[in-house]
């Protein structure tokens, strides 16, 4: 079975800067989660969506971070305009349905870095 | 939200159990106690999640305290590859949805 699949690996930008990120989470799984994890931290939680609604945005920056999930499979995240304090690895998780016992699978991330 | 609390690093010897602890003590009774680990330069790793009752698999054992406000991840034989970050997290069921609270985690050093 494929995993969660990220690309690109690793981006580096300028601030103000727009930059994408991409999420193919494991065939069938309708829960698929955003994360950011800032350098010596957990990973925090920024979206969450069940098939290709958002069932939890509370912590995403949405003057300047957007993220969607049409037809309910692939996903991308946008930075726009970027700041320095966005230099993360921005995790991708996918699960067979929502519920509190449900594993999450994670992706390799994407490592952020804003100049 | 309901937090957990983990000692910043540990240390164990290659072949000895290891005794992984985490505080949760503004945990409800619903909360669902997860374990995930974080080798370097990958994606956290599921390990093993627990309500109420004590929990095995291939992997670990996790021991959860009768009220529940802490509990323990238990690595029966530590080799060189379960050097990881550990992290304990709750699973919550709140009004904005299904939350999952991950904190800084335990290093686990393993010496050969």
């Amino acid at each position: 079975e494929a995993g969660v699949a990220q690309s690109p690996r690793y981006k580096i930008i300028e601030k103000r800067q727009s930059v994408a990120f991409w999420c193919n989470p494991i065939s069938g799984h309708a829960t698929l989660y955003w994360y950011q994890q800032i350098l010596g931290q957990g990973p925090k939680l920024l979206i969450q969506f069940q098939n290709n609604g958002v069932v939890d945005d509370s912590q995403l920056p949405k003057d300047r971070f957007s993220a969607e999930r049409l037809k309910g499979v692939d996903s991308t995240l946008k930075i726009q305009p970027a700041k320095l304090e966005d230099s993360a690895v921005y995790l991708c998780a996918s699960s067979p349905r929502q519920g509190l016992y449900n594993e999450q699978f994670f992706g390799p991330g994407t490592r952020l870095t804003v100049l | 939200d309901a937090k957990t609390t983990q000692p910043n690093s540990m240390e164990s010897n290659e072949e000895e159990p290891v005794h992984l602890p985490c505080n949760h003590s503004t945990i409800s009774g619903t909360d669902y106690i997860h374990w995930y680990r974080q080798l370097p330069s990958q994606g956290p790793e599921y390990v093993i999640h627990g309500l109420t009752s004590n929990v095995n698999n291939r992997m670990a054992s996790l021991a959860i305290a009768e009220d529940r406000k802490s509990s323990t991840l238990i690595l029966h034989r530590a080799t060189l590859r379960d050097a990881a970050v550990y992290y304990c997290i709750l699973r919550a069921l709140n009004t904005g949805g299904f939350k999952t609270i991950f904190g800084a985690g335990t290093r686990l050093f393993v010496k050969a």
